[in-house]
């Protein structure tokens, strides 16, 4: 079984301060790891993802993610928040291939002028 | 340009009345995959698809119908929809599965009164 946490519904940043966006996830087996967008009225785009390899992934728009098996976790940061990076995301765990994808329940980011 | 279509982006529609959203990609993905999006729910799986006439059930299937007779297609069919179908529902599709990453539809604000 496979699960997703994120912590922190809403999540508030003074816009050009760190934005840091918490996943925690559980996987019985080397997990593939994802943050996907939702922009308002939008569907969701992909930002990044953690297949093997190295353990710091560069996504879209300034964004990375960390993967760190100790903690089970990859947060989701970006330097400096701007106004357009307002949006939901969701983090998201799958066991590789045809395998299940399982979301968490997402995270609003408001960024404060 | 790559991209899933669906339609229609926003129904309202009463109880018990047959209805089909419609969802079309252009990328010769195999797979293929309705969610619904609830607020503090997240993303739930309702059907998947790994193939043209392979379809299997994912975490909500009940009062859901799919098909797939062509690769590029793969319609939602509510036979019977009821007010705790009043959802948002993507469509998505993914070379491989969705461990590589889907592409999203922009989604189906339906409304069962």
């Amino acid at each position: 079984a496979q699960s997703v946490t994120q912590l922190g519904s809403h999540v508030s940043v003074s816009e050009g301060a760190l934005v840091l966006l918490r996943c925690n996830y559980s996987s019985s087996v080397p997990p593939y790891l994802f943050w996907y967008v939702q922009y308002p009225n939008q569907g969701l785009q992909l930002l990044l993802k953690y297949t093997t390899g190295a353990t710091l992934v560069k996504g879209i728009n300034g964004f990375e993610a960390e993967f760190k098996k100790s903690e089970t976790s990859f947060h989701l940061t970006k330097p400096s928040a701007h106004m357009s990076d307002a949006a939901e995301y969701f983090c998201a765990v799958s066991s590789g291939g045809y395998q299940k994808v399982t979301f968490g329940t997402g995270t609003k980011l408001q960024v404060i002028p | 340009e790559a991209q899933v279509t669906q339609n229609p982006r926003y129904l309202i529609t009463v109880t018990g009345k047959k209805l089909t959203v419609t969802c079309s990609q252009n990328m010769n993905h195999e797979y293929m995959s309705w969610y619904r999006q609830d607020p503090g729910l997240g993303l739930r799986q309702i059907y998947y698809s790994m193939n043209v006439e392979v379809t299997d059930k994912g975490d909500v299937p009940e009062g859901y119908k799919v098909s797939r007779k062509e690769k590029r297609n793969f319609p939602l069919i509510l036979e019977s929809p009821s007010p705790n179908q009043t959802s948002l529902y993507f469509c998505a599709s993914s070379q491989t599965g969705g461990a590589y990453g889907y592409t999203f539809g922009s989604g189906t604000r339906l409304t069962v009164v």
